[in-house]
Protein backbone atom coordinates (compact mmCIF):
# COMPACT_ATOMS: atom_id res chain seq x y z
CA UNK A 1 0.00 0.00 0.00
CA UNK A 2 1.02 3.26 -0.45
CA UNK A 3 2.31 5.71 2.49
CA UNK A 4 3.03 9.32 3.20
CA UNK A 5 4.93 10.22 6.21
CA UNK A 6 5.39 13.50 8.11
CA UNK A 7 7.79 12.63 11.02
CA UNK A 8 7.17 16.28 12.97
CA UNK A 9 3.88 17.78 14.15
CA UNK A 10 5.29 20.79 14.62
CA UNK A 11 8.97 22.72 12.94
CA UNK A 12 9.62 25.84 14.61
CA UNK A 13 11.48 28.74 12.62
CA UNK A 14 12.90 31.73 13.56
CA UNK A 15 11.37 34.68 10.89
CA UNK A 16 14.94 34.89 8.10
CA UNK A 17 16.36 31.34 8.80
CA UNK A 18 15.96 28.12 6.32
CA UNK A 19 13.42 25.71 7.14
CA UNK A 20 12.60 22.36 6.85
CA UNK A 21 9.41 19.93 7.15
CA UNK A 22 10.05 16.40 6.24
CA UNK A 23 8.50 14.04 4.14
CA UNK A 24 9.55 10.18 3.44
CA UNK A 25 7.06 8.02 1.17
CA UNK A 26 6.10 4.24 -0.11
CA UNK A 27 4.74 3.55 -3.06
CA UNK A 28 4.85 0.90 -5.81
CA UNK A 29 6.37 2.34 -8.74
CA UNK A 30 7.21 6.04 -9.78
CA UNK A 31 5.94 8.44 -7.59
CA UNK A 32 3.72 11.48 -8.20
CA UNK A 33 4.22 13.64 -5.16
CA UNK A 34 2.82 16.91 -3.82
CA UNK A 35 3.01 19.77 -1.54
CA UNK A 36 0.06 21.63 0.11
CA UNK A 37 -0.22 24.62 2.32
CA UNK A 38 -3.66 25.10 4.39
CA UNK A 39 -4.29 28.50 6.22
CA UNK A 40 -6.69 28.40 9.42
CA UNK A 41 -10.30 27.43 8.54
CA UNK A 42 -9.02 27.05 4.57
CA UNK A 43 -8.64 24.67 2.15
CA UNK A 44 -5.66 23.48 0.66
CA UNK A 45 -3.25 25.64 -1.54
CA UNK A 46 -1.35 23.95 -3.75
CA UNK A 47 2.50 24.55 -4.02
CA UNK A 48 4.37 21.89 -5.29
CA UNK A 49 4.79 18.79 -7.23
CA UNK A 50 6.74 16.59 -8.41
CA UNK A 51 6.32 14.11 -11.01
CA UNK A 52 9.66 13.19 -13.54
CA UNK A 53 12.90 15.43 -14.55
CA UNK A 54 14.79 17.40 -12.21
CA UNK A 55 14.99 16.26 -8.47
CA UNK A 56 14.66 19.88 -7.31
CA UNK A 57 10.96 21.40 -7.85
CA UNK A 58 10.48 25.09 -7.64
CA UNK A 59 6.54 26.16 -6.14
CA UNK A 60 4.73 28.74 -5.15
CA UNK A 61 5.69 31.48 -2.10
CA UNK A 62 9.75 30.96 -3.03
CA UNK A 63 9.15 27.14 -1.38
CA UNK A 64 10.97 24.35 -3.19
CA UNK A 65 11.39 20.53 -2.39
CA UNK A 66 13.89 18.21 -3.37
CA UNK A 67 12.83 14.75 -4.47
CA UNK A 68 15.65 12.17 -3.39
CA UNK A 69 14.66 8.27 -4.80
CA UNK A 70 17.21 6.34 -2.61
CA UNK A 71 16.14 7.88 0.77
CA UNK A 72 12.46 8.32 -0.57
CA UNK A 73 12.22 11.53 0.82
CA UNK A 74 10.63 14.85 -0.74
CA UNK A 75 11.46 17.42 1.77
CA UNK A 76 10.02 20.83 1.25
CA UNK A 77 12.34 23.83 1.47
CA UNK A 78 12.55 27.29 1.93
CA UNK A 79 15.63 29.40 2.16
CA UNK A 80 14.36 32.61 4.93
CA UNK A 81 10.97 31.98 6.46
CA UNK A 82 8.42 35.22 6.64
CA UNK A 83 5.97 35.03 10.24
CA UNK A 84 3.29 34.56 7.08
CA UNK A 85 4.68 31.15 6.30
CA UNK A 86 3.12 29.73 9.44
CA UNK A 87 0.56 27.71 8.48
CA UNK A 88 -0.43 24.16 7.85
CA UNK A 89 1.91 21.66 5.83
CA UNK A 90 0.82 18.55 4.05
CA UNK A 91 2.81 16.48 2.02
CA UNK A 92 0.96 13.73 -0.52
CA UNK A 93 1.09 10.58 -3.04
CA UNK A 94 -0.83 9.98 -5.82
CA UNK A 95 -2.65 6.37 -5.52
CA UNK A 96 -1.95 5.22 -8.76
CA UNK A 97 -3.79 1.37 -8.04
CA UNK A 98 -6.83 2.49 -8.99
CA UNK A 99 -6.97 -0.38 -12.55
CA UNK A 100 -5.21 2.23 -14.53
CA UNK A 101 -7.21 5.14 -13.69
CA UNK A 102 -5.52 8.22 -12.10
CA UNK A 103 -6.34 7.33 -8.83
CA UNK A 104 -7.05 9.74 -5.85
CA UNK A 105 -4.50 11.81 -2.82
CA UNK A 106 -3.03 9.86 0.19
CA UNK A 107 -1.97 12.55 2.68
CA UNK A 108 0.39 12.62 5.28
CA UNK A 109 -1.07 13.99 8.69
CA UNK A 110 0.77 17.94 8.29
CA UNK A 111 2.85 19.33 10.32
CA UNK A 112 2.44 23.13 11.75
CA UNK A 113 5.13 25.61 10.83
CA UNK A 114 5.47 28.48 13.31
CA UNK A 115 7.28 31.31 12.25
CA UNK A 116 8.55 33.11 14.89
CA UNK A 117 9.38 36.87 14.52
CA UNK B 1 -9.97 30.99 -14.22
CA UNK B 2 -12.32 30.89 -11.10
CA UNK B 3 -11.27 28.51 -8.79
CA UNK B 4 -13.26 25.63 -6.75
CA UNK B 5 -16.04 26.81 -5.06
CA UNK B 6 -18.00 24.94 -2.36
CA UNK B 7 -21.56 25.35 -0.81
CA UNK B 8 -22.62 25.75 1.93
CA UNK B 9 -19.38 26.82 3.80
CA UNK B 10 -21.12 26.23 7.15
CA UNK B 11 -23.65 23.96 8.20
CA UNK B 12 -25.26 22.93 11.89
CA UNK B 13 -26.73 19.62 11.32
CA UNK B 14 -28.35 17.16 14.40
CA UNK B 15 -27.83 13.27 14.54
CA UNK B 16 -30.02 11.31 12.25
CA UNK B 17 -30.41 14.84 10.17
CA UNK B 18 -29.05 13.81 6.59
CA UNK B 19 -26.98 16.71 4.28
CA UNK B 20 -26.52 17.76 0.76
CA UNK B 21 -23.39 19.77 -0.02
CA UNK B 22 -21.95 20.97 -3.37
CA UNK B 23 -18.94 21.54 -5.33
CA UNK B 24 -18.06 23.35 -8.47
CA UNK B 25 -14.93 22.72 -10.52
CA UNK B 26 -12.87 24.58 -12.03
CA UNK B 27 -13.91 25.29 -15.64
CA UNK B 28 -12.71 22.52 -17.91
CA UNK B 29 -12.41 19.98 -14.79
CA UNK B 30 -14.13 17.16 -15.31
CA UNK B 31 -13.15 15.02 -12.16
CA UNK B 32 -14.08 16.16 -8.91
CA UNK B 33 -12.65 14.26 -5.48
CA UNK B 34 -14.08 14.49 -2.25
CA UNK B 35 -12.24 14.67 1.18
CA UNK B 36 -13.10 14.63 4.96
CA UNK B 37 -10.56 16.29 6.80
CA UNK B 38 -10.85 15.67 11.09
CA UNK B 39 -8.48 16.50 13.87
CA UNK B 40 -8.25 12.41 14.38
CA UNK B 41 -7.73 11.08 11.11
CA UNK B 42 -6.46 13.85 8.92
CA UNK B 43 -7.38 14.55 5.48
CA UNK B 44 -9.18 10.63 3.99
CA UNK B 45 -10.45 10.12 0.52
CA UNK B 46 -13.95 10.11 0.25
CA UNK B 47 -14.67 9.25 -3.66
CA UNK B 48 -13.68 10.57 -7.11
CA UNK B 49 -16.15 11.18 -9.81
CA UNK B 50 -15.50 11.58 -13.28
CA UNK B 51 -18.32 12.49 -16.03
CA UNK B 52 -20.65 11.30 -13.87
CA UNK B 53 -19.57 8.31 -12.98
CA UNK B 54 -18.03 6.88 -9.64
CA UNK B 55 -14.63 6.21 -10.81
CA UNK B 56 -12.60 5.15 -7.31
CA UNK B 57 -14.12 5.33 -3.50
CA UNK B 58 -12.30 5.15 -0.02
CA UNK B 59 -12.96 3.27 3.12
CA UNK B 60 -16.58 4.39 4.71
CA UNK B 61 -19.71 3.74 5.07
CA UNK B 62 -22.44 3.84 2.68
CA UNK B 63 -24.16 6.61 4.49
CA UNK B 64 -21.70 8.82 2.44
CA UNK B 65 -22.45 9.08 -1.22
CA UNK B 66 -22.02 11.49 -4.25
CA UNK B 67 -23.26 12.06 -7.74
CA UNK B 68 -21.72 14.57 -10.82
CA UNK B 69 -24.23 15.92 -12.83
CA UNK B 70 -23.18 16.39 -16.72
CA UNK B 71 -21.69 19.89 -16.14
CA UNK B 72 -19.10 18.56 -13.74
CA UNK B 73 -21.17 19.85 -10.90
CA UNK B 74 -20.79 17.45 -7.89
CA UNK B 75 -22.57 17.36 -4.49
CA UNK B 76 -21.93 14.90 -1.72
CA UNK B 77 -24.92 13.56 0.44
CA UNK B 78 -24.46 11.95 3.81
CA UNK B 79 -27.38 10.46 5.51
CA UNK B 80 -28.33 9.76 9.26
CA UNK B 81 -25.43 11.96 10.67
CA UNK B 82 -23.61 10.77 13.51
CA UNK B 83 -21.42 13.03 16.05
CA UNK B 84 -18.46 11.79 14.23
CA UNK B 85 -19.16 12.96 10.63
CA UNK B 86 -18.08 16.70 12.63
CA UNK B 87 -15.80 17.46 9.78
CA UNK B 88 -14.37 19.70 7.36
CA UNK B 89 -15.15 18.93 3.77
CA UNK B 90 -13.04 19.41 1.28
CA UNK B 91 -13.75 19.16 -2.89
CA UNK B 92 -10.70 19.13 -5.19
CA UNK B 93 -11.33 19.30 -9.16
CA UNK B 94 -8.86 18.53 -11.71
CA UNK B 95 -7.83 18.02 -15.72
CA UNK B 96 -7.14 15.10 -16.92
CA UNK B 97 -3.67 13.33 -17.76
CA UNK B 98 -1.26 11.72 -15.28
CA UNK B 99 0.27 14.51 -13.38
CA UNK B 100 -2.32 16.90 -12.55
CA UNK B 101 -2.49 18.50 -10.15
CA UNK B 102 -5.53 18.65 -8.03
CA UNK B 103 -7.36 22.26 -6.49
CA UNK B 104 -8.96 22.25 -3.87
CA UNK B 105 -12.13 24.61 -2.84
CA UNK B 106 -12.22 26.20 1.03
CA UNK B 107 -14.61 23.21 1.94
CA UNK B 108 -18.05 23.18 4.14
CA UNK B 109 -17.24 22.66 8.28
CA UNK B 110 -19.94 20.48 9.50
CA UNK B 111 -21.00 20.60 12.84
CA UNK B 112 -23.89 17.44 14.11
CA UNK B 113 -25.05 18.16 17.52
Amino acid sequence: AQSVAQPEDQVNVAEGNPLTVKCTYSVSGNPYLFWYVQYPNRGLQFLLKYITGDNLVKGSYGFEAEFNKSQTSFHLKKPSALVSDSALYFCAVRDVNYGGSQGNLIFGKGTKLSVKP
Amino acid sequence: KAGVTQTPRYLIKTRGQQVTLSCSPISGHRSVSWYQQTPGQGLQFLFEYFSETQRNKGNFPGRFSGRQFSNSRSEMNVSTLELGDSALYLCASRGQGYGETQYFGPGTRLLVL
